[in-house]
């Protein structure tokens, strides 16, 4: 099966600093999602991505699908951005189901 | 939009017994359902595929008569774990794609359900 990786799996920064994560796979993928998950558990969708650019907020993205790689950047990091970052992907037909990298533990200091 | 439920947050049984754990798509249809499995600070693995109507799919080393999964109507999926065991505990998390109406297979994650087998 795919294979997906996440740089680096720990970060910590000062808060107001800029992050950039990284989520490498190894086949041509149908989906890519970047995921939030919060403390209490709970996946937030951050971006929807097999391919190009997306900015929402301080939050960007680019996916180079080409070379099988994805990356979010956060900017200007404040304390609530913390948790874990999971990128994962989808390589079939549109309806199975995801791999997930084993995520980026981001700490934002104050 | 696109808003996904599971009851409940939270459950504690005893060993042997089972527990049933649902997930509803609240503002869509959803004709593919996912169930993932998520163990303390590991990363989510799926479990299963269940689609609307038809017999779920099981990933590799998933025991399909451990984990019964339902998917009755376009808007509710059930995972009842049978004969739970301690090493059953774990982080339940269920998802769904909007496919009917939306062009994109994003996945929507519903809040997930933490099982503790005592």
């Amino acid at each position: 099966g795919i294979q997906v990786e996440q740089s680096p799996p720990d970060l910590i920064l000062q808060e107001g600093a800029n992050s950039t994560l990284r989520c490498n796979f190894s086949d041509s993928v149908n989906n890519l999602q970047w995921f939030h998950q919060n403390p209490w558990g709970q996946l937030i969708n951050l971006f929807y991505i097999p391919s190009g650019t997306k900015q929402n907020g301080r939050l960007s993205a680019t996916t180079v699908a080409t070379e099988r790689y994805s990356l979010l950047y956060i900017s200007s990091s404040q304390t609530t951005d913390s948790g874990v970052y999971f990128c994962a992907v989808e390589s079939g037909g549109g309806a199975d189901g995801l791999t997930f990298g084993k995520g980026t533990h981001l700490i934002i200091q104050p | 939009g696109a808003v996904v439920s599971q009851h409940p947050s939270w459950v504690i049984c005893k060993s042997g017994t089972s527990v049933k754990i649902e997930c509803r798509s609240l503002d869509f249809q959803a004709t593919t359902m996912f169930w993932y499995r998520q163990f303390p600070k590991q990363s989510l693995m799926l479990m299963a595929t269940s689609n609307e109507g038809s017999k779920a799919t099981y990933e590799q080393g998933v025991e399909k008569d451990k984990f019964l999964i339902n998917h009755a109507s376009l808007t509710l999926s059930t995972l009842t774990v049978t004969s739970a065991h301690p090493e059953d505990s774990s982080f339940y998390i269920c998802s769904a794609n909007n496919r009917l109406a939306e062009s994109t297979d994003t996945q929507y994650f519903g809040p997930g359900t933490r099982l503790t087998v005592l």
